[in-house]
């Protein structure tokens, strides 16, 4: 069975600090995706990033990175100098092969404060 | 105007009665899927559908049910409502052309049971 795990239920920095959203997933499937989604205080979700199996290159998308481990099972999520706007519930998601069922992890709640 | 929609947008009622929650979409997605968010829980998998004579439950299908009425339809019902089903429910969308696995959420059912 699939599982996305989420440690960090709420996290809480001061502005301009770098944060690490830790996630690990678990899957029998050897052609997987994993998932960022970030949701806001006004309730909708955004899509972040995806990633496959195949493909465990570090992404860098502005102040955003993604660091990918298969060996660990993990698809850590940083921000860097974090701003208040950052301030919202970040969902890691897994997905089967084909991208027919979606999970998702429990949520981390991050406050960033000015 | 959003490309996932979602009505109603909010609705409070009581125990036992049958409430539809109704998703319609623009974005020419073949696939559609309903979520219902609970604090701490993250996103739970409800029912997802592939076209308009595909249908499977998904992580908690008790309770519910679904209809696609069209491509771009997709209807959660909830027979006789219980206040264990209060939560927040989200439809999705994805294309299997696209970027595998991409949801495109509307906005969001908040559902509160008497």
């Amino acid at each position: 069975a699939q599982k996305v795990t989420q440690a960090q239920t709420e996290i809480s920095v001061v502005e301009k600090e770098d944060v690490t959203l830790d996630c690990v997933y678990e899957t029998r499937d050897t052609t997987y995706y994993l998932f960022w989604y970030k949701q806001p205080p006004s309730g909708e979700l955004v899509f972040l990033i995806r990633r496959n199996s195949f493909d465990e290159q570090n992404e860098i998308s502005g102040r955003y990175s993604w660091n990918f481990q298969k060996s660990t099972s993990s698809f850590n999520f940083t921000i860097t100098a974090s701003q208040v706007v950052d301030s919202a519930v970040y969902f890691c998601a897994l997905s089967d092969t084909g991208g027919f069922k979606t999970i998702f992890g429990a949520g981390t709640r991050l406050f960033v404060k000015a | 105007d959003a490309d996932v929609t979602q009505t109603p947008r909010n609705r409070i009622t009581k125990t036992g009665k049958r409430i539809m929650l109704e998703c319609s979409q623009t974005k020419g997605h073949d696939r559609m899927y309903w979520y219902r968010q609970d604090p701490g829980l993250g996103l739970r998998l409800i029912y997802y559908s592939f076209d308009v004579k595909d249908i499977n439950k998904g992580e908690i299908s008790d309770g519910y049910s679904v209809s696609r009425q069209a491509q771009a339809k997709f209807s959660l019902s909830l027979e006789s409502a219980i206040p264990n089903q209060t939560a927040l429910y989200f439809c999705a969308t994805s294309d299997h052309r696209g970027t595998i696995g991409e949801l495109f959420f509307g906005e969001g059912s908040r559902l509160t049971v008497l």
